[in-house]
C-alpha cells in the first residue's frame, strides 16, 4: 500500500529565506508525483507536475525534483513571500491498482514578515 | 472564470438527514473526482467517473451515492448523515485518468458539518 509522507508538518521561517519541503512515497511504482498549494478554507491549487520520467520541474520561485528510485520528492521554494504561507500537498498518481492520487498530510508554511 | 465549483460551501445539518453537494467543472474534461479531507487535514479519494461511468469506488459507504447526469457534472447525495461524515468534501476534475500527463484541478470546497 502506497504511503505518502511530509516532513516537517509545519515550518516558520523569516520572509526572504530560501526553502526545501520534503516528501517521501513507499512505492516507486508512480506515474507522476504532483505539489498543490492549499490556502485556508479555500481549495487545491496544482503547482508542479513532474512525470515519472522527469527528475525536475520549475515554475517561478518554484522548484520540483523527483527521485523516484528512493521514493523522494522535494519542493525548493526561493526568497520566500508572506504570500507564500499556506499549506504545501504531494500527491503520488498510482500505477498499481485504482488510478488514483495518494496524498501526504501537507506541511503548514509560514513566511514571517 | 471558475474551472471547478462546488455548491453549497457551507453545509450545517442534524445527524439522520440527507443532503447533497453538486460540483460542475467547465474545463471540458472527462474524468471528476470526490475526496474526502478530514479534521486531520488528510485528503482521501472517495469516487472517481471517467465520462459519467464510475471508475473508483474507494470503499465509501453505501450512504454516499455520487451521480453524474453528463460529464460537465458530478454531485455527491448523502443519506443518513452521521457525525463522522463531518469533512470537507472536495471536487476535482482532470482530462482523462489512464495518462500520466493529467493535472487535478480542484473546486473550493464543501464544509460538511453534521451535529
Amino acid at each position: 500500500k502506497q504511503e505518502v509522507t511530509q516532513i516537517p508538518a509545519a515550518l516558520s521561517v523569516p520572509e526572504g529565506e530560501n526553502l526545501v519541503l520534503n516528501c517521501s512515497f513507499t512505492d516507486s511504482a508512480i506515474y507522476n508525483l504532483q505539489w498543490f498549494r492549499q490556502d485556508p478554507g479555500k481549495g487545491l491549487t496544482s503547482l508542479l507536475l513532474i512525470q515519472s520520467s522527469q527528475r525536475e520541474q520549475t515554475s517561478g520561485r518554484l522548484n520540483a525534483s523527483l527521485d523516484k528510485s528512493s521514493g523522494r520528492s522535494t519542493l525548493y521554494i526561493a526568497a520566500s513571500q508572506p504570500g507564500d504561507s499556506a499549506t504545501y500537498l504531494c500527491a503520488v498518481w498510482l500505477v498499481q491498482g485504482a488510478q488514483k492520487l495518494v496524498f501526504g498530510q501537507g506541511t503548514r508554511l509560514t513566511i514571517n514578515p | 472564470d471558475t474551472a471547478v465549483s462546488q455548491t453549497p460551501k457551507y453545509l450545517v445539518t442534524q445527524m439522520g438527514n440527507d443532503k447533497s453537494i453538486k460540483c460542475e467543472q467547465n474545463l471540458g474534461h472527462d474524468t471528476m473526482y470526490w475526496y474526502k479531507q478530514d479534521s486531520k487535514k488528510f485528503l482521501k479519494i472517495m469516487f472517481s467517473y471517467n465520462n459519467k461511468e464510475l471508475i473508483i469506488n474507494e470503499t465509501v459507504p453505501n450512504r454516499f451515492s455520487p451521480k453524474s447526469p453528463d460529464k460537465a457534472h458530478l454531485n455527491l447525495h448523502i443519506n443518513s448523515l452521521e457525525l463522522g461524515d463531518s469533512a470537507v468534501y472536495f471536487c476535482a476534475s482532470s482530462q482523462g485518468h489512464h495518462s500520466d500527463l493529467y493535472e487535478q484541478y480542484f473546486g473550493p470546497g464543501t464544509r460538511l458539518t453534521v451535529t
